[in-house]
């Protein structure tokens, strides 16, 4: 069965900085790997996603992932942290079962000037 | 192009009334969900329809009915509101669904608090 881990509840960076938010996956086929930004109060919005065309997945507002399946991880990335991306995060894989997605716990990113 | 809609936004209920939460899409998405989100445990699937007419049960079902007559609507209801239904419910749609790499969209979701 697919499953998604996220290191970290909570991530704090300064402007400027480098982002990292962890997610490691478990699945017994080639996944279809996702992540999810949720600002305050509203609905998920589609980042990147992972489809096997390529390793290095560059998505909207600087953002970026590596899928590495030697570690199981599609680490989420940006080398400039803004205060706009303050946000929750989410990793998901696509189910195998043909359901749905199955979410991670999510990573709250906070961003102080 | 509205995407997906839910109403309403806020909800305060009583133990044992009944509602139904609403949602749309405009994007004539065949696959539908919904999804229940609460504090540091992510989304659960609660209900899934792959098509008008077709709807199965997802990984947190119990409490929860819903129906697609339509393509575009996908309702969720509720019949014996009970405290361990608040949460934050979000309704979602992709033109295919798992597994595979199409895009789920979400609603902005409804907040719902049982009391």
């Amino acid at each position: 069965a697919q499953s998604v881990t996220q290191l970290g509840s909570h991530v704090s960076v300064s402007e400027g900085a480098l982002v990292l938010l962890r997610c490691n996956y478990s699945s017994s086929v080639p996944p279809y790997l996702f992540w999810y930004v949720q600002y305050p109060n509203q609905g998920l919005q589609l980042l990147l996603k992972y489809t096997s065309a390529a390793t290095l997945v560059k998505g909207i507002n600087g953002f970026e992932a590596e899928f590495k399946k030697s570690e199981t991880s599609f680490h989420l990335t940006k080398p400039s942290a803004h205060m706009s991306d303050a946000a929750e995060y989410f990793c998901a894989v696509s189910n195998q079962a043909g359901t749905a997605l199955i979410f991670g716990k999510g990573t709250t990113l906070s961003v102080s000037s | 192009n509205a995407g997906v809609t839910q109403t309403p936004k806020f909800r305060i209920l009583k133990i044992g009334q009944s509602m139904t939460l609403q949602c749309t899409q405009d994007m004539n998405h065949n696959y539908m969900y919904w999804y229940r989100q609460d504090p540091g445990m992510g989304l659960k699937l609660i209900y899934y329809s792959v098509g008008a007419g077709i709807t199965d049960k997802g990984e947190v079902p119990n409490g929860y009915n819903v129906s697609r007559s339509t393509t575009e609507d996908f309702p969720l209801r509720l019949e014996l509101a009970a405290p361990s239904q608040t949460s934050v419910y979000f309704c979602a749609s992709s033109r295919k669904g798992p597994p595979g790499p199409d895009t789920q969209y979400f609603g902005p979701g409804t907040r719902l608090t049982v009391l």
